[in-house]
């Protein structure tokens, strides 16, 4: 069964500071990828999705996401950080066969002014 | 092109009674999905519904259940409701799947769910 960890529950940046939000995977295959954000009381927005190929992705809102396999990771990059990213911030894994998408348990950013 | 939507956005029921949460996935998307996020637990995954078949469940009781219309929208009905079904669900949606691929997700605002 696959999973995915992240490791920061709280990260705190000040705004222009560059942010890495880290994400870890278990799962036996290649995995489908992906990196969402939820403002409070809102649905999650796709940022960016990791299939094959390049291993640098890039996303929208200027995020960037890097898949090593050798480290079984998938962390989320941006490198000037503005106020409106404070966000709860979740990696996701998904499968070829089984529809669903197992999710980390998030990243809460604040961004300091 | 809209996104995916959901109804109502919230709802308040008692202990004991039924909840029916509805959603419409996007245009062309034939793939929906149903994820629970309550408080300190994060997104569990709850069903999946593909061309009007339930693909996959989560490990969740029978009293959550639901179904797919031809349309591709889809209903998630909870009955008995209990104190720790408060949370706000989520429904996602798809291309349709085929197999070996798996496609992006695309989520709507949730309804949110109170039991009294």
């Amino acid at each position: 069964a696959q999973s995915v960890t992240q490791p920061d529950i709280h990260i705190t940046v000040s705004e222009g500071a560059s942010l890495e939000l880290r994400c870890n995977y278990s799962y036996g295959a290649t995995p489908y990828l992906f990196w969402y954000v939820q403002s409070p009381g809102q649905g999650l927005q796709l940022l960016l999705k990791y299939f094959s190929g390049d291993t640098l992705v890039q996303g929208i809102k200027g995020f960037e996401a890097e898949f090593k396999r050798s480290q079984s990771s998938f962390n989320l990059r941006k490198p000037s950080v503005h106020w409106s990213d404070a966000a709860e911030y979740f990696c996701a894994v998904g499968t070829s066969n089984a529809g669903k998408s197992t999710f980390g348990d998030g990243t809460t950013l604040t961004v300091k002014p | 092109e809209a996104g995916v939507t959901q109804s109502p956005t919230h709802l308040i029921k008692t202990r004991g009674q039924q909840a029916t949460l509805r959603c419409s996935p996007i245009s062309g998307h034939t793939s929906v999905y149903w994820y629970q996020q309550a408080l300190g637990l994060g997104l569990q995954f709850l069903l999946w519904y593909d061309e009007g078949e339930e693909r996959n469940r989560g490990n969740f009781p029978p009293r959550f259940s639901g179904r797919q219309f031809p349309n591709y929208s889809s209903e998630l009905n909870v009955n008995a409701l209990e104190l720790e079904d408060s949370a706000l669900y989520l429904c996602a949606s798809s291309l349709r799947y085929r197999g070996g691929k798996n496609y992006e997700q695309y989520f709507g605002p949730g309804t949110r769910l109170t039991v009294t």
